[in-house]
């Protein structure tokens, strides 16, 4: 089946522009995670939603960085004012909740780069 | 909060020769040690994992062991090949969240033929 999605695959933008980005998640998978990975580094928590629950925020960096998910379907990822050091790659995953479930499948990432 | 050190961050063997990586964590709680592997331009996918009630697993050429007294694990690769060359990342899921995970720095293992 389809996996993980996210779009746009790169994003390059100006400083102080917003950007948004999405993450279409397996079907029937009801926790969806948000990462930043910076070049040469391991993966920056940022956000979790877990079904209608409400999301785990702990992660952002600032709050210039918004998350929604309607139900467990489709998220955004919002960055408002960007910066330069918004620059990485962000990915997002999803995994089926369930009793030994912890594998989390990953989006292919957006690029973003931040001029 | 939990901490995940990793090393080294880069590693090149012969092809044949096994690999090592070594990842230590800071949550003596820590309950679940995922690895994932990223192919160059690829996303992250897991490749093995183990919980904190099992001290080594295997799958074919990859294994995992776990110290929990000393607070380590390592993935040990053996008989390496080319297409093993890619970025490698631990995780630690601490004790007080069922479901985030932190990851270590990753490490860039190179598998000269």
């Amino acid at each position: 089946g389809a996996g993980v999605s996210q779009s746009p695959s790169n994003k390059v933008t100006e400083k102080g522009k917003d950007v948004e980005l999405r993450c279409d998640p397996i079907s029937g998978h009801t926790a969806l995670y948000w990462y930043r990975q910076r070049l040469g580094q391991g993966l920056e928590f940022l956000i979790y939603f877990q079904g209608n629950s409400a999301p785990d925020k702990s992660g952002l960096p600032s709050d210039r960085f918004s998350a929604e998910r309607t139900g467990e379907s489709v998220s955004t990822l919002t960055i408002q004012r960007t910066q330069q050091e918004d620059s990485a790659v962000y990915l997002c995953a999803s995994r089926f909740s369930g009793w030994g479930t912890d594998t989390q499948y990953f989006g292919p990432g957006t690029r973003l780069t931040v001029l | 909060g939990e901490n995940v050190e990793q090393h080294p961050s880069t590693l090149s063997v012969q092809e044949g020769d096994s690999a090592v990586i070594k990842c230590t964590y800071s949550d003596s709680a820590s309950n679940y040690f995922p690895w994932y592997k990223q192919e160059l331009g690829k996303r992250p996918q897991l490749i093995i994992d183990i919980r904190s009630n099992v001290g080594e697993k295997k799958d074919q050429r990859i294994a995992v062991t776990l110290n929990k007294t000393a607070k380590h694990f390592s993935l040990h690769i053996t008989e390496t090949q080319p297409e093993d060359s890619a970025v490698y990342f631990c995780a630690a899921r601490p004790a007080d969240s069922s479901y985030k995970l932190i990851f270590g720095s990753g490490t860039r293992l190179l598998v000269r033929p």
